[in-house]
């Protein structure tokens, strides 16, 4: 299987404490984007990279969030300390850089419970 | 205001009827792009189709057809002859350009289409 992939599928977790998801992109894609996405919405952009480079960060991305994408490849989403109000699906995306406004390929999504 | 506004909530069908899914976007840009996305209950978002502002023309995939109207900022998507696999909740999403430059995908708020078999 050669699209986007994320780990884990699923999180359960204490409010609190604080997560890590995984994302792997599309191998040739040196765009990744991470968003959130809440019951009955569309998903909400998150942040962006361009292979290392953090390159957008949304005012979502509160200081309990941080992500990174140390060697250009995957990527990680903490969220440290979380609250009940984190509780949503989080999605990974990546695109090729090819030219502006490029199709962005999802992962499967983690779905992340604070209780 | 919304960027993208999809008015529909939730649209329900018995299989074989045509359903069109409506999508009203805001933007000041002259370059932009335009996406549909389909999210089946398994929750992973499938790719359907992009559009940039230049090329208004429609297109047909098999049972998909897209309209986008420039003159009123619709980019409205068919499904002929529905299938239950076709039950799902679907996105418009319209990408500009941000401050810093990137090209970063505004998402409606979903329809959630039921076909009925």
């Amino acid at each position: 299987d050669t699209g986007v992939s994320q780990d884990p599928r699923h999180k359960i977790t204490k409010r609190g404490q604080n997560v890590t998801f995984r994302c792997d992109p599309i191998s040739e894609h040196n765009r990744l984007y991470w968003y959130r996405q809440t019951l009955g919405q569309g998903p909400e952009f998150l942040t962006y990279f361009q292979n290392e480079a953090q390159l957008e960060k949304s005012r979502l991305l509160s200081d309990r969030f941080s992500a990174e994408r140390p060697k250009g490849s995957f990527s990680t989403l903490e969220i440290q300390r979380t609250e009940q109000g984190d509780s949503a699906m989080y999605l990974c995306a990546s695109s090729p850089s090819t030219s502006l406004g490029e199709t962005q390929y999802f992962g499967p999504g983690t779905r992340l419970l604070v209780l | 205001a919304q960027k993208v506004t999809q008015a529909q909530t939730e649209i329900s069908v018995v299989e074989k009827e045509d359903v069109t899914l409506d999508c009203v976007y805001e933007t000041r840009d002259t370059t932009y792009y335009l996406f549909w996305y389909k999210q089946p209950p398994s929750g992973e978002l499938v790719f359907l189709i992009r559009r940039n502002s230049f090329d208004e023309q429609n297109e047909i995939s098999g049972r998909y057809s897209w309209n986008f109207q420039k003159s009123t900022s619709s980019f409205n998507f068919t499904i002929t002859a529905s299938q239950v696999v076709d039950s799902a909740v679907y996105f418009c999403a319209l990408s500009e350009a941000t401050a810093g430059g990137s090209y970063i995908p505004t998402f409606g708020r979903g329809t959630s289409l039921i076909v009925h078999p």
